[in-house]
């Protein structure tokens, strides 16, 4: 049984530019959860993605915008890269069944922007 | 804001337990006690997480207050593989989706 899966791992890009990365879930999940890990920081919720639309969103500018697919894996872009958007992004997968099951985190794509 | 508190860092000889407390004095009565642990820039990973009663599983026991205001994680042979930074969080099932991250503890175990 496969876990959460993200691509690519790393990757650099310079101010400006913009980026897609991407989320399969875990098997049987319905569910995608983003979110942004600083250096020294705990994870920072982006946003989440249930039935292909977004359900919820953290506090983070409209240069972040993600998307579900019908197979419910997601991908989360960024635009007008700035240096400051340097982090960890994690998905995280859950199922929601009238609640909100537990979140699996991936191992997370870092992003270096120069 | 996370509604959790923990002590920045803590120490642990391998092998013995590892007790990890928590506080969450405002906390509400549809609210989750959840643990998840960091290893070392990998993905935080799911451990264990409660309502009210003490829960156990393969990786550790979670004990709650009765008052539900505090709560304490509990490795019971801690080895150096359980060296990360472990957070506890609160969240309402039914409502919100997101988890919200405080500082967590920073959980070193020794040889």
């Amino acid at each position: 049984d496969a876990g959460v899966t993200q691509s690519p791992t790393h990757l650099i890009k310079t101010r400006g530019q913009q980026v897609t990365l991407r989320c399969s879930p875990k098997s049987g999940h319905d569910t995608v959860s983003w979110y942004q890990q600083a250096l020294g920081q705990g994870p920072q919720f982006i946003f989440q993605y249930y039935e292909e639309e977004e359900r919820q969103r953290g506090n983070f500018p409209d240069r972040f915008s993600g998307h579900q697919f019908p197979n419910y894996s997601s991908e989360l872009n960024v635009n007008a890269l700035l240096l400051g958007d340097s982090a960890l992004y994690l998905c995280a997968s859950s199922f929601y069944d009238r609640i909100w099951h537990e979140q699996y985190f991936g191992p997370g794509t870092r992003l270096t922007v120069t | 804001d996370a509604k959790t508190t923990q002590p920045t860092s803590m120490d642990c000889a391998e092998g013995r337990a590892a007790n990890l407390p928590c506080n969450h004095s405002t906390i509400s009565g549809n609210e989750y006690v959840y643990w998840y642990r960091q290893i070392h820039s990998q993905g935080p990973q799911y451990i264990i997480h409660g309502l009210k009663n003490n829960e156990t599983n393969e990786m550790a026991s979670l004990i709650i207050t009765e008052d539900r205001k505090s709560s304490t994680l509990i490795l019971p042979h801690a080895t150096l593989r359980d060296t990360a930074v472990y957070y506890c969080i609160v969240r309402n099932e039914g409502g919100s989706e997101k988890l919200v991250f405080g500082k967590g503890t920073k959980l070193t175990v020794n040889p």
